[in-house]
């Protein structure tokens, strides 16, 4: 396995459009989580998930962003109607339930809205 | 609600020197921590977890500390090198949920010049 996998790395789209992310964790790591990071700061919490159950969401996450874990592998992120304020680093982190309970990084999505 | 923040903002050495990284949370009763590195545009690799019960842990010319109590945690870096130059991320788990958010400081950019 090689780790936490993100698609695309990067995404170009106009204000107003939707886009989707997608995120592997790493298999068999039954929690999943997505943060943003904005230039300069460090990463906040968007989501979580544990398998297909999606446990807890942050204020951050308005009703224009929706994620989905189907299967309890693979997760989507889509933001609906784009705004310039969404222009930022969507990073996605895996661990496993048992054990110690380390995050494990994608290498991220790099949002850009015009 | 949990802050996490780092000092310094940026640090700049030559080569070969040992420093120190600072990280402060402002509530004690935290799971584990983390430290991370940041690549510019890349996503995060994980250095160090250090579980609550726990004071410090090593890994080669890293050694991370925690002091729950005083809500204070260091990265030691030894004999630094051009190739540790990077975004030093800490990250704290909140006890108390079984959900395991981290919340980020806004890191320390570290130079290291030859």
């Amino acid at each position: 396995d090689t780790g936490v996998s993100q698609n695309p790395r990067h995404k170009i789209t106009k204000r107003g459009q939707n886009v989707t992310f997608r995120c592997d964790p790493i298999s068999e790591h039954n929690r999943l989580y997505w943060y943003r990071q904005t230039l300069g700061q460090g990463p906040e919490f968007l989501t979580y998930f544990q398998n297909e159950a999606q446990l807890e969401k942050s204020r951050l996450l308005s009703d224009r962003f929706s994620a989905e874990r189907p299967k309890g592998s693979f997760s989507t992120l889509e933001i609906q109607r784009t705004e310039q304020g969404d222009s930022a680093m969507y990073l996605c982190a895996s661990s496993p339930v048992t054990g110690v309970d380390e995050q494990f990084f994608g290498p991220g999505t790099r949002l850009t809205v015009l | 609600k949990q802050e996490v923040t780092q000092i310094p903002a940026a640090l700049s050495v030559p080569e070969g020197e040992n420093l120190v990284l600072n990280c402060s949370f402002t509530d004690s009763a935290i799971y584990n921590l983390q430290w991370f590195r940041q690549d510019p545009g890349k996503g995060l690799t994980s250095l160090l977890l250090i579980q609550s019960s726990q004071r410090e842990q090593t890994s080669g010319r890293l050694n991370a500390s925690l002091d729950k109590s005083s809500g204070r945690s260091t990265l030691y870096i030894a004999a630094s090198q051009p190739g540790d130059s990077a975004t030093y991320l800490c990250a704290v788990r909140d006890g108390g949920t079984s959900y395991g958010k981290l919340t980020f400081g806004q890191g320390t950019i570290l130079t290291v010049h030859p």
